[in-house]
């Protein structure tokens, strides 16, 4: 069954440094997303993205997260400048924009962000 | 998002039916019922939606109210591997939403062998 890829699986990074998630959807999704979970809490969406543009974000998506789809198969997250409080899981999502209009999203495994 | 309210815990034994009850008594008409679940140290995974009528799939059953105000996940025969949080998810559906997902606290689910 084909799958979201994400890498790397831990990232470690200083504060103040930036960093790039990457994603890999599968092949003939639409519609892309980015979601965190810091520890012990719940899953915050983060960004959604959709022919090329970002669809919808919220709040904690500010002017130091951005997203690119740079080629066709990658979808990735960029953090400019780091801050202690970014670290968390980071989970990447992917759904078909074909069939009935709902359908469910496929989630990655997840990069674990840690920032010293 | 319409908000729904699930137990924080519920414990089931081995190859016992596990019922999860979700409520959502603001549902709108247009909202869609979903269910993933998380296994630790894992992404959130897709369990099963509905609309209006009980859905089957070869994970579990969705069993909706009448009036959609609540509905109840059921897993038919509890494994070791279904020991997750599950999220009951209100999804707005309409032209303009990309369908991002508002997860709460969900139910964290404990399997005994």
């Amino acid at each position: 069954e084909p799958e979201v890829t994400q890498t790397p699986s831990h990232q470690v990074t200083q504060m103040g440094q930036e960093v790039i998630l990457r994603c890999v959807p599968i092949s003939n999704h639409l519609y892309f997303y980015w979601y965190r979970q810091i520890l012990g809490q719940k899953v915050e969406f983060l960004v959604s993205f959709y022919n090329n543009e970002i669809s919808e974000k919220s709040e904690i998506f500010d002017d130091q997260f951005s997203v690119e789809r740079p080629d066709g198969s990658n979808f990735t997250l960029k953090i400019r400048s780091t801050k202690l409080e970014d670290s968390a899981m980071y989970f990447c999502a992917s759904r078909t924009g074909q069939g009935p209009r709902d359908q469910p999203q496929h989630f990655g495994d997840g990069t674990r962000l840690s920032i010293l | 998002d319409a908000k729904t309210t699930q137990p924080n815990s519920m414990e089931s034994n081995e190859e016992e039916p596990v019922h999860l009850p979700c409520n959502h008594s603001t549902i709108s008409g247009t909202d869609y019922i979903h269910w993933y679940r998380q296994l630790p140290s894992q992404g959130p995974e897709y369990v099963i939606h509905g609309l209006t009528s009980n859905v089957n799939n070869r994970m579990a059953s969705l069993a909706i109210a009448e009036d959609r105000k609540s509905s109840t996940l059921i897993l038919h025969r509890a494994t070791l591997r279904d020991a997750a949080v599950y999220y009951c998810i209100l999804r707005v559906n309409y032209g303009g939403s990309q369908g991002n997902l508002i997860f709460g606290k969900g139910t964290k689910l404990s399997v005994k062998p």
